[in-house]
């Protein structure tokens, strides 16, 4: 199975200021095929389900505001909120969907400083 | 609008069986891979099982052999049944929809979840 880490496990960040969340995977999830990362990344609010914001590493889902990138390959990867907004504290995950069983890393918790 | 809506959990004892279930709507359910994914409480998020468009099936090796994954492609239905269930099972179990026809993808729409809970 692959691993999935993130670090750190939680980080404060004034309002406005970057928030930078880091994600690697035991193994490289890049498909050569197709050159394409299968990473995805996941913001959960309280009490709601997880959304997709981030797949194939760095493209961003449809609607999702662009202070949030996503970057890296194989096995290092990073998501970015350029700005933190207070609608951002959540808690982040990111997924391999390279191979099964789908994986995801423990999560980052974000909040405001 | 795609809506998933998921029902069947409830308290079940150690060794016990159950089957959730996840309404589909908003798109064509055949089309699309669909997955089971929980989350213990105050956990983080554990991917359970997938099936594909064309019924090819993927389990978590925590469930192999004890949880099956199915749809009624007549009903707009996932199914997850669950046997021999164990304490470490006790979860949020949300049903997600995959934006392609194989579960080597994310998942783009979740449902609410519906919760499972293993104790005697």
């Amino acid at each position: 199975d692959i691993v999935m880490t993130q670090s750190p496990d939680s980080l404060a960040v004034s309002l406005g200021e970057r928030a930078t969340i880091n994600c690697k995977s035991s193994q490289s999830v890049l498909y050569s095929s197709n050159n394409r990362n299968y990473l995805a990344w996941y913001q959960q609010k309280p009490g709601q389900p997880p959304k997709l914001i981030i797949y194939w590493a760095s493209t961003r889902e449809s609607g999702v505001p662009d202070r949030f990138s996503g970057s890296g390959s194989g096995t290092d990867f990073t998501l970015t909120i350029s700005s933190l907004q207070a609608e951002d504290v959540a808690v982040y995950y990111c997924q391999q969907y390279y191979s099964t069983p789908l994986t995801f890393g423990p999560g980052t918790k974000v909040d405001i400083k | 609008e795609v809506q998933l809506v998921e029902s069947g959990g409830g308290l079940v004892q150690p060794g016990g069986s159950l089957r959730l279930s996840c309404v589909a709507s908003g798109f064509t359910f055949s089309k699309y891979a669909m997955s089971w994914v929980r989350q213990a409480p105050g956990k983080g998020l554990e991917w359970v099982s997938g099936i594909t468009s064309g019924d090819s099936t993927f389990y978590a090796d925590s469930v192999k052999g004890r949880f099956t994954i199915s749809r009624d492609i007549s009903k707009n239905t996932l199914y997850l049944q669950m046997k021999s269930l164990r304490a470490e099972d006790t979860a949020l179990y949300y049903c997600a929809k995959s934006p392609l026809t194989s579960c080597y993808s994310p998942s783009d729409y979740w449902g609410q979840g519906t919760l499972v809970t293993v104790s005697s």
